[in-house]
């Protein structure tokens, strides 16, 4: 059960956009709809931020989006602010488990 | 509001049983699939086990079958991970997080605020 691939880190300025990608195999991320992608601030729990691929939470600002391509799902974030420095990991359903992504550490400079 | 209170963890010797706690409240807590995450020191999300709504299907990541056993008590709101044959591997928080569906866990949209479990 080997975890997805995501960059160890990605930085940006505020204002910029960053995209953090995730890549799988065709049992998981390319075989199914069911990505999401969680936020996470040192020494806090994980927060729900993309679900479905493409999907948002209420709450969750419309600067983070999602999408797929075969084997890769992507989470771009617009507008960068400060507050969204944080690790991010993608995880998605492979038939009766789950697969995290190895998590990037997004940087605001 | 919907909350996820975990309990249980704390310093354990290697072998041995321990069991986690989570009890919900907020939301219709058979109608959602309910699963364990754990994270290591310094490491990422492992995703560890899910249960389904009604409690007839479960699932475990290779690293715990066998040794973990996932469980619910949908008449006390309250989901448990038992832990046997602990090792130092075992060592991370474990976070209790709520799927979106009864069926399948597909996403976490509420977590737990994480029990650390140290093996030692």
């Amino acid at each position: 059960q080997s975890a997805l691939t995501q960059p160890r880190s990605v930085s940006g300025s505020p204002g910029q956009s960053v995209t953090i990608s995730c890549t799988g195999t065709s049992s998981d991320v390319g075989g199914h709809n069911y990505v999401s992608w969680y936020q996470q601030h040192p020494g806090k729990a994980p927060k729900l931020m993309i679900y479905d691929v493409i999907n948002r939470p209420s709450g969750v600002p419309d600067r983070f989006s999602g999408s797929k391509s075969g084997s890769t799902a992507s989470l771009t974030i617009s507008g960068l602010q400060a507050e969204d420095e944080a690790d991010y990991y993608c995880c998605s359903y492979a038939g009766a488990r789950y697969v995290f992504g190895t998590g990037t550490e997004v940087t605001v400079l | 509001e919907v909350r996820l209170l975990q309990s249980g963890g704390g310093l354990v010797q290697p072998g041995g049983s321990l069991t986690l706690s989570c009890a919900a409240s907020g939301f219709i807590f058979n109608n959602y699939a309910m699963t364990w995450v754990r994270q290591a020191p310094g490491k990422g999300l492992e995703w560890v086990s899910t249960i389904n709504g009604p409690a007839s299907d479960t699932f475990y990541a290779d690293s715990v079958r066998g040794r973990f056993t996932i469980s619910r008590d949908n008449s006390k709101n309250i989901v448990y991970l038992q832990m046997n044959s602990r090792s130092a591997g075992d060592t991370a928080v474990y976070y209790c997080v709520k799927g979106m569906s009864a069926g399948s866990w597909l996403a976490g949209d509420v977590w737990g605020q994480g029990t650390t479990v140290t093996v030692s």
